[in-house]
């Protein structure tokens, strides 16, 4: 069964430096999302991309973050300035229509910002 | 007023007995509804669609009640494997793109 991955599962990180978290979407799949989850609350939605472009972001998804898909199969997210509240688990999912279907979901990558 | 409200739990049941989880969400707007299974520090995972009709997939049973924006998941003869945080989630389509709206989740605990 074809699923989505995502590199690392677990990251370290110094207050202020930059991270890239990788996703490798499922195949056919055309609409991607990173969601986050930090421990204890609740799954929260970042942002979605589609045709090569953002088409709906929170306000939690302010100027630190950008997503980016640089090649035809990787989906990432870049975090320029992490703080310390950026500790949290983040999720990528990827949709292959948007009506009605499920989107899946990755491992995910626990990031924690020292 | 949050989004979709769930009573945080935990559930603590033994192994066999019927347990119910309820969830009420409050826009209107909102398309489809899901039932998602978490265990702990991993991904959600999709467990079953809600629909009006009501569904049923084993000893799981969902039902979405539209009027009253209010949706349900009975389990029956729990397990032990049951342990987890079932995650309400409804979905927003915003022009043309759909985003996932998460409930906190209910803990359930099945003991021996």
């Amino acid at each position: 069964e074809p699923e989505v991955t995502q590199t690392p599962s677990h990251q370290v990180t110094q207050m202020g430096q930059e991270v890239i978290l990788r996703c490798v979407p499922i195949s056919n799949h055309l609409y991607f999302y990173w969601y986050r989850q930090i421990l204890g609350q609740k799954v929260e939605f970042l942002v979605s991309f589609y045709n090569n472009e953002i088409s709906e972001k929170s306000e939690i998804f302010d100027d630190q973050f950008s997503v980016e898909r640089p090649d035809g199969s990787n989906f990432t997210l870049k975090i320029r300035s992490t703080k310390l509240e950026d500790s949290a688990m983040y999720f990528c999912a990827s949709l292959e229509r948007v009506t009605t279907d499920t989107q899946y979901f990755g491992p995910g990558t626990r990031l924690t910002v020292l | 007023r949050k989004e979709v409200e769930q009573d945080p739990g935990p559930f603590n049941v033994p192994e066999g007995a019927t347990v119910a989880f309820n969830c009420t969400y409050s826009n209107s707007a909102s398309q489809s509804f899901f039932w998602y299974r978490q265990d702990c520090r991993k991904e959600p995972k999709l467990l079953m669609s809600v629909y009006s009709s009501g569904n049923e997939d084993g000893r799981f049973t969902a039902q979405l009640n539209r009027a009253s924006q209010y949706i349900s998941l009975l389990i029956r003869d729990s397990k032990l494997s049951d342990s987890a945080t079932y995650l309400c989630v409804v979905t927003r389509v915003n022009t043309g793109f759909q985003k996932l709206v998460f409930g906190t989740g209910t803990r359930l605990l099945v003991s021996p």
